[in-house]
């Protein structure tokens, strides 16, 4: 299975400023994938990350928010913009690894907006 | 697009009690049904998983039975131990695309 490593694992932040998680992975992979949970409810995408060029957003999630970058097959960026208190959540990075359709999850990283 | 509904929300059984968690789809197309545990304070992780040409899969105490006519799928857990204790998420997706995710099942295994 794929390691994949995220930071910063939390952070707080103000209202109105952005934050950037890094996702890497030990080993290139064919997808990658954006999610959010929010505070004890389920696992949301919020978009696919497509390396060299813009990332699929799921209905509800703009790119002007959630900026996402994918340079190359094992790493990618998630940006939260002009954040506010309802952006509280986990943010987890995801791939599917190899020939399966397996996917795996970072450890995540949890923002708090003040 | 596509909707998984789970069933319960919670679930409380003694220890050495069987546990049965049930999701529903309405895509034909899905084809892969993974169940993930996540302990609080963890990501989510792979426990079992069917494909749409199994009707069912065991491994030791944890088994999943598909039934694709119906549309749904169900992850049975026998003999529970406290160490079961998690919220447990159904998914689904084709071949490729990303998981989505029922809206989770918080299992409580009393000893």
């Amino acid at each position: 299975s794929a390691v994949i490593s995220q930071k910063p694992s939390r952070d707080i932040c103000q209202r109105g400023t952005s934050l950037t998680i890094q996702c890497q992975v030990d080993s290139q992979v064919t997808m990658m994938f954006w999610y959010r949970q929010q505070p004890g409810q389920s696992l949301t995408l919020i978009a696919t990350a497509n390396q060299g060029s813009e990332a699929t957003y799921e209905s509800g999630f703009v790119i002007d928010k959630f900026p996402i970058s994918r340079p190359n097959l094992t790493f990618s960026t998630l940006t939260v913009s002009n954040m506010s208190p309802e952006d509280s959540s986990i943010y987890l990075c995801s791939v599917i690894s190899g020939s399966t359709d397996t996917q795996y999850f970072g450890p995540g990283t949890r923002l708090t907006v003040l | 697009g596509e909707n998984v509904e789970q069933h319960p929300s919670t679930l409380s059984v003694q220890e050495g009690d069987s546990a049965v968690i049930k999701c529903t789809y309405s895509d034909s197309a899905s084809n892969y049904f993974p169940w993930y545990k996540q302990e609080l304070g963890k990501r989510p992780q792979l426990i079992i998983d069917i494909r749409s040409n199994v009707g069912e899969k065991k491994d030791q105490r944890i088994a999943v039975t598909l039934n694709k006519t119906a549309k749904h799928f169900s992850l049975h857990i026998t003999e529970t131990q406290p160490e079961d204790s998690a919220v447990y998420f159904c998914s689904l997706n084709q071949a490729g695309t990303a998981l989505i995710f029922g809206k989770g099942t918080t299992l409580s295994v009393s000893s």
